[in-house]
């Protein structure tokens, strides 16, 4: 059965700081995605790894995917309030498997 | 995400009464997901399509569960009868261009 894991589930930063947020997986997985929400929103798709090495990056957000370790990393890079979310990670077994989620990180960012 | 529309979008209703969620995903897409959202279990998977077709109904929570796919453009997750403890907000979910999964707002379903 795959089962993920993130971890911290809370994290609480400083602007300008630096942060990964981890997610491991139990199983082998042909896809892992991140995903943000905000409070009362859907999830709003943010990266989607494919292979091992995999790496993706979108404005102070990068992930990579270790396909060996069963890993995968969201460093958030010189953090702002904005990125203040919940931020989940997926495993995906099979092309045209269903997604089994992490419990997700709340993330806040404070001045 | 844009193109996955679900309605109603708040819904609030008595104990007992059938409840019907609507589905309508995006064009192109092989494969629709059904998710469940609570506070105490996060995201769970209810069902899952592929190119219409059920594969994986294991999360249906019991036989008071039930979807449909009856075509591409439409699906339905009805609840009959209602509960309290089925107050969540139930997600739909479909899968795109680019192997991205895109999420419909959610129906926020309470019942009282």
């Amino acid at each position: 059965e795959l089962k993920v894991e993130q971890n911290p589930l809370f994290l609480s930063m400083q602007e300008g700081k630096n942060y990964t947020i981890y997610c491991n997986y139990s199983t082998t997985s042909d896809r892992l995605y991140w995903y943000r929400q905000d409070p009362g929103k859907s999830l709003e798709s943010l990266f989607v790894l494919l292979s091992n090495g995999a790496v993706k990056q979108e404005g102070r957000l990068m992930a990579s995917l270790d396909t060996k370790a069963r890993l995968s990393t969201l460093h958030i890079t010189a953090a702002v309030h904005d990125l203040s979310a919940t931020y989940f990670c997926a495993a995906q077994r099979g092309s045209q498997g269903n997604l089994i989620f992490g419990k997700g990180t709340k993330l806040s960012v404070k001045p | 995400d844009a193109g996955v529309i679900q309605s109603p979008r708040h819904e609030v209703t008595e104990m007992g009464q059938e409840v019907t969620l609507r589905c309508k995903p995006i064009s192109g897409h092989n494969s629709l997901f059904w998710y469940r959202q609570t506070m105490m279990r996060g995201l769970e998977l209810l069902i899952y399509f592929n190119n219409n077709v059920p594969i994986d109904d294991s999360g249906m929570p019991e036989d008071r569960f039930s979807a449909k796919m009856p075509n591409a453009s439409f699906s339905t997750l009805k609840i009959q009868p209602s509960e309290p403890r089925d107050s969540a907000v139930y997600f739909c979910a479909a899968r795109g261009i680019g192997n991205t999964i895109y999420f419909g707002e959610g129906s926020w379903l309470t019942v009282v």
